[in-house]
């Protein structure tokens, strides 16, 4: 089945610091990737987007490449600030499915202290 | 723009009552509307998708009679909560989309759903 595996949280980072959040999918076909983000009181809100292999989004100093040879949508920024504080979710949708449905990670916590 | 609506944001509720959510798109028109449920910590559960005019199509393992969907128009989706217990406490979640093959859903703000 489809599936996607997020690293835990919480992380916590200090400002300025490099981010990193892994995500692994699982999927049959070639899904397009997701990076969604939610912060405290609001609902979950695309951060970028990825719809074939080797293609990278980029969103807000965020990126994530589509590796389908190591099946990962891993998210980075080089420099976190503290307004960057929310959980993200790694998600995929399944290509040429009849309805848009998302399959989201566990979400991982970002705290990025000042 | 693309802004969905969720109200109420917060709700207790006693045990044995329904209660309903509401969802709406206030600057789009949503073919197609989804309703997730969130355990803490945990990752969005899809639970049913709607289409405007048409049946809800429910997740394996959720109780249709027990989670009435209600897509009436395009703009508004319910979810109304039959006989609520405590354990159908949770936030719930709903998205919008526009047709059925989308690139994006556009989310509200969530419910949080507590049950005595």
């Amino acid at each position: 089945g489809n599936s996607v595996t997020q690293m835990e949280g919480p992380v916590t980072l200090s400002e300025e610091a490099f981010l990193t959040i892994n995500c692994t999918y699982t999927a049959t076909g070639y899904p397009s990737l997701f990076w969604y983000v939610q912060y405290p009181g609001e609902g979950l809100q695309l951060l970028l987007k990825a719809t074939k292999a080797d293609d990278k989004g980029s969103n807000k100093g965020f990126e994530a490449t589509y590796r389908k040879e190591t099946t990962s949508f891993h998210l980075e920024k080089g420099s976190v600030q503290v307004s960057d504080s929310a959980v993200y979710f790694c998600a995929l949708r399944r290509y040429g499915g009849a309805t848009n449905k998302l399959i989201f990670g566990t979400g991982t916590l970002l705290a990025v202290q000042p | 723009g693309a802004v969905v609506s969720q109200h109420p944001s917060w709700v207790i509720c006693k045990s044995g009552t329904s209660v309903k959510i509401e969802c709406r798109s206030l600057d789009f028109q949503a073919t197609t509307m989804f309703w997730y449920r969130q355990f803490p910590k945990q990752s969005l559960m899809l639970m049913a998708t709607s289409n405007e005019g048409s049946k809800a199509t429910y997740e394996q393992g959720v109780e249709k009679d027990k989670f009435l969907i209600n897509h009436a128009s395009l703009t508004l989706s319910t979810l109304t909560v039959t006989s609520a217990h405590p354990e159908d406490s949770s936030f719930y979640i709903c998205s919008a989309g526009l047709g059925t093959s989308v690139n994006e859903q556009y989310f509200g703000p969530g419910t949080r759903l507590t049950v005595t």
